[in-house]
């Protein structure tokens, strides 16, 4: 069935350092992408997401590029910020699309020191 | 933007004894609403897809007898935990989806049975 991975956490980087959260998926087709992301305290919010292969999501300086030869989802941000301080969410849509239903990997504990 | 709110936030019982999670959206509405369930270190899984006006559909493995699901109006689904256990500890995050590419999720809720 389909499923998500994402690397395991804690990840703690000084401010301003460069960010890569791997994220890989096995799905059957080719199902929308997306990275949420937790703020202590709050609700799962979405950051970018991806509906084909090759797309690029976007949103606050972070990307991820939908690869479908490598089935993978990377998120990455330039410069993090301590204000990035959160837990990182892959999901993909299944098992088929336009259900609403996410699977999610383990998700990643980001901590940025000023 | 759209909240989407759980009461309560967290919920100490005893074994044995019921407990009903809200889920609220609070300025939208919402036909669907999906609940998760997270333990500590793992990633969310889907539980069930609340049905406003119809009955919830489970997902594969999960007690509907166990954890009942109500959809009393468009701006409201309860989850109900009937005798619970200590195996049924966990984190509690509900979400609603106001359009069809779009999810907001609620803050969750932590249960915690003695």
């Amino acid at each position: 069935g389909n499923s998500v991975t994402q690397m395991e956490g804690p990840v703690t980087l000084s401010e301003e350092a460069f960010l890569t959260i791997n994220c890989t998926y096995t799905a059957t087709g080719y199902p929308s992408l997306f990275w949420y992301v937790q703020y202590p305290g709050e609700g799962l919010q979405l950051l970018l997401k991806a509906t084909k292969a090759d797309d690029k999501g976007s949103n606050k300086g972070f990307e991820a590029t939908y690869r479908k030869e490598t089935t993978s989802f990377h998120l990455e941000k330039g410069s993090v910020q301590v204000s990035d301080s959160a837990v990182y969410f892959c999901a993909l849509e299944g098992p088929t699309s336009n259900t609403g239903k996410l699977i999610f990997g383990q998700g990643t504990t980001l901590q940025v020191k000023p | 933007g759209a909240v989407v709110s759980q009461h309560p936030s967290w919920v100490i019982c005893k074994s044995g004894t019921s407990v009903k999670i809200e889920c609220r959206s609070l300025d939208f509405q919402a036909t669907t609403m999906f609940w998760y369930r997270q333990f500590p270190k793992q990633s969310l899984m889907l539980m069930a897809t609340s049905n406003e006006g119809s009955k919830a559909t489970y997902e594969q493995g999960v007690e509907k007898d166990k954890f009942l699901i109500n959809h009393a109006s468009l701006t409201l689904s309860t989850l109900t935990v009937t005798s619970a256990h200590p195996e049924d500890s966990s984190f509690y995050i509900c979400s609603a989806p106001p359009g069809q590419e779009t999810q907001y999720f609620g803050p969750g809720t932590r249960l915690l049975v003695l």
